[in-house]
Order: structure tokens, then C-alpha cells, then sequence
């Protein structure tokens, strides 16, 4: 049973475009959300993070959503760059479980194109 | 300051053989956590060590088990490796807080069962 899903596979967008990746949940004990970008052959990069007690979260050209009434998340990047084409994990935790385990969704490949 | 590293980088082994993999955690981070991630998969958490001792753990058998040493540093060992334990083994150190906090994780080692 996922309790993180990235149900869309891939993503395609045009260079200096808004990229939008979405995210749902299921557990309601998750507090704190967080993206990676990786690349092939590389680890996860951690992007940006936000706590269940916040709506929004900005860093530069990123800006993660939460609407926790909808279990879901977003994460924005404005504008897009060709540099960003990579897979976006969308990453979950409840500070209340032993050990603060990060449950992954599968990712989603994002191609920006120039 | 120095980024989580992991070694080997590959590794190849037989059904049956057992693996240690290495982790040296970030600067000023005391909790290293291990994840598998299969091809086309998010990482799946196996278990966390904080403060040389075992902190959580993700469904995996007890073949897989771990040690976190003083400075920090971890081992991941797998005994009687099977086909199905080919994959991505990703380590990730950590600073707890009041959030669970953000995970960084190191480039990974990708492990061949044959």
C-alpha cells in the first residue's frame, strides 16, 4: 500500500515555463514533506522541505505547496531551466514514529526542453 | 564540509555471499539511515542508527543488518544475498531536531546479485 504517490510518471515542459510535480498522501500522521532531484548516477538532492504546520514554502525558483485537508503537495519551479530535466522525488515523515524514516513516491521524470 | 560518501561505488556478487557497504555521514550529522531503491522505484527505507544504535526499522529481513560506529560512520551488511537485493543502496545522515529533519544523502552503491 503506497502511502506516497507521484502518479505521474513524466513531465515535459518548455524552457522558462512553470513545471508543476504533485504528490498525494495518504497517512494523516505525516508532518514534514519534502523534494529531491536526482540524477542518473547520483543520489537524491535534497530541494526543499515544509512542515504540516505551514501552507507554503519558497526557495528561490522553487515553492512547495501543502493542502493538508487534501493530502496533497505541489512543487512549483518558475522558470524552468534545462538543467532542471531530472527525476523529482516527493518524500514524507510523522516526527512521532521511531526513527524519522522519509517514505518515498515512485518520481517523476521532468524534461525541460530548450 | 564534507558530503555524505559511501563506497564501494559497484559491486558485483553471488547469490548466497554477503556484502558490507560503507557510509561516512555529513559533518555534525549523528543519525545515518540506509534505503534500497530498486529500478523505477522510490527509495525504500531498511533501518536508521542514531548514536550507535539501531533507531527504526523499515520492513527488511534480519539478513540486512547495520552498525554505526563513534565517529559516526556506518556499515550496511547483507548475508545470503538473493537476486532480488540488486539494486541502488542509498545512505542518508541527519542532524535530529524538532522536525524530522532533512535527510542528505550520498551517491549511492549499486549492487549486481548474480
Amino acid at each position: 500500500d503506497q502511502q506516497v504517490k507521484q502518479n505521474s510518471p513524466s513531465l515535459s515542459v518548455q524552457e522558462g515555463r512553470i513545471s508543476i510535480l504533485n504528490c498525494d498522501y495518504t497517512n494523516s500522521m505525516f508532518d514534514y514533506f519534502l523534494w529531491y532531484k536526482k540524477y542518473p548516477a547520483e543520489g537524491p538532492t535534497f530541494l526543499i522541505s515544509i512542515s504540516s504546520i505551514k501552507d507554503k514554502n519558497e526557495d528561490g525558483r522553487f515553492t512547495v505547496f501543502l493542502n493538508k485537508s487534501a493530502k496533497h503537495l505541489s512543487l512549483h519551479i518558475v522558470p524552468s531551466q534545462p538543467g532542471d530535466s531530472a527525476v523529482y522525488f516527493c518524500a514524507a515523515s510523522a516526527a512521532n514514529q521511531a526513527g524519522t524514516a522519509l517514505i518515498f513516491g515512485k518520481g517523476t521524470t521532468l524534461s525541460v526542453s530548450s | 564540509e564534507t558530503g555524505v560518501t559511501q563506497s564501494p561505488t559497484h559491486l558485483i556478487k553471488t547469490r548466497g555471499q554477503q556484502v558490507t557497504l560503507r557510509c561516512s555521514s555529513q559533518s555534525g550529522h549523528n543519525t545515518v539511515s540506509w534505503y534500497q531503491q530498486a529500478l523505477g522505484q522510490g527509495p525504500q527505507f531498511i533501518f536508521q542508527y542514531y548514536r550507535e544504535e539501531e533507531n527504526g526499522r523499515g520492513n527488511f529481513p534480519p539478513r540486512f543488518s547495520g552498525l554505526q560506529f563513534p565517529n559516526y560512520s556506518s556499515e550496511l551488511n547483507v548475508n545470503a544475498l538473493e537476486l532480488d537485493d540488486s539494486a541502488l543502496y542509498l545512505c542518508a545522515s541527519s542532524s535530529p531536531g524538532k522536525w524530522a529533519d532533512t535527510q542528505y544523502f550520498g551517491p549511492g552503491t549499486r549492487l549486481t546479485v548474480l
